[in-house]
């Protein structure tokens, strides 16, 4: 079936640097890429999306960037603060209009102090 | 506030019992979905639903089956529960359309002995 190739599967910064997470997808129909954070024990929560008919966008430290050319999307957080740590999905929307989403499998991120 | 809940929150099955997971949400969603999540595996979909009394098959359907009854509750059933089965699953629901939000629940941890 249809994948999402999420990389790296760890990332470890420091406290202030930058963190960026990569994704990649197959299915050129795809229209819709929401970025999900999950905290230890709890439930994925939505934190930013982009569509396709979009390149960048930001939401005060969270910035995606979506290459259609390319089939790849990225996340970056700035300024990283301990309270980023936790794991992160992306995902892409599925073929048709099925509300499915297609997820990758995960970026555990650890901001050291 | 709207919200996805699910029972039970933990539940430990024997193997070859059968298990039923069930998943509410006053979200006035049409659709539904059930995820489960392992280490390493991310969220994968096993079954979805956009209306009642109907379901669909996700990605990893096999030994699963759902139910519908009505546009608030959905149900994943184990008729024969598999020590491969253990996981966290997770019930989300979503509006139709492109670029929709899935919302959520908190989980089930299924362990099978």
């Amino acid at each position: 079936g249809e994948q999402v190739e999420q990389l790296p599967s760890i990332l470890r910064v420091q406290e202030g640097s930058s963190a960026s997470i990569n994704c990649s997808y197959e299915d050129s129909a795809s229209n819709y890429f929401p970025w999900y954070k999950q905290e230890p024990g709890e439930n994925p929560k939505l934190i930013i999306d982009i569509r396709s008919n979009m390149e960048r966008k930001q939401i005060q430290e969270l910035i995606v960037l979506l290459d259609k050319k390319a089939k790849r999307f990225s996340l970056h957080i700035t300024d990283t603060q301990p309270g980023d740590s936790a794991m992160y999905f992306c995902a892409a929307s599925g073929a048709g209009n099925t509300g499915k989403l297609i997820f990758g499998l995960g970026t555990t991120l650890q901001v050291q102090p | 506030e709207a919200a996805v809940t699910q029972s039970p929150r933990s539940k430990v099955a024997v193997t070859g019992g059968k298990v039923t997971l069930s998943c509410h949400q006053t979200n006035n969603h049409d659709y539904m979905y059930w995820y489960r999540q392992d280490t390493g595996h991310g969220l994968r979909l096993i079954h979805y639903s956009y209306v009642a009394d109907s379901t669909e098959k996700g990605d990893i359907p096999d030994g699963y089956k759902a139910s519908r009854p009505s546009q608030e509750n959905f149900s994943l059933i184990l008729e024969l529960a598999s020590l491969s089965q253990t996981a966290v699953y997770f019930c989300a629901s979503s509006v139709l359309g492109d670029y929709a939000e899935q919302f959520f629940g908190p989980g089930t941890r299924l362990t099978v002995l």
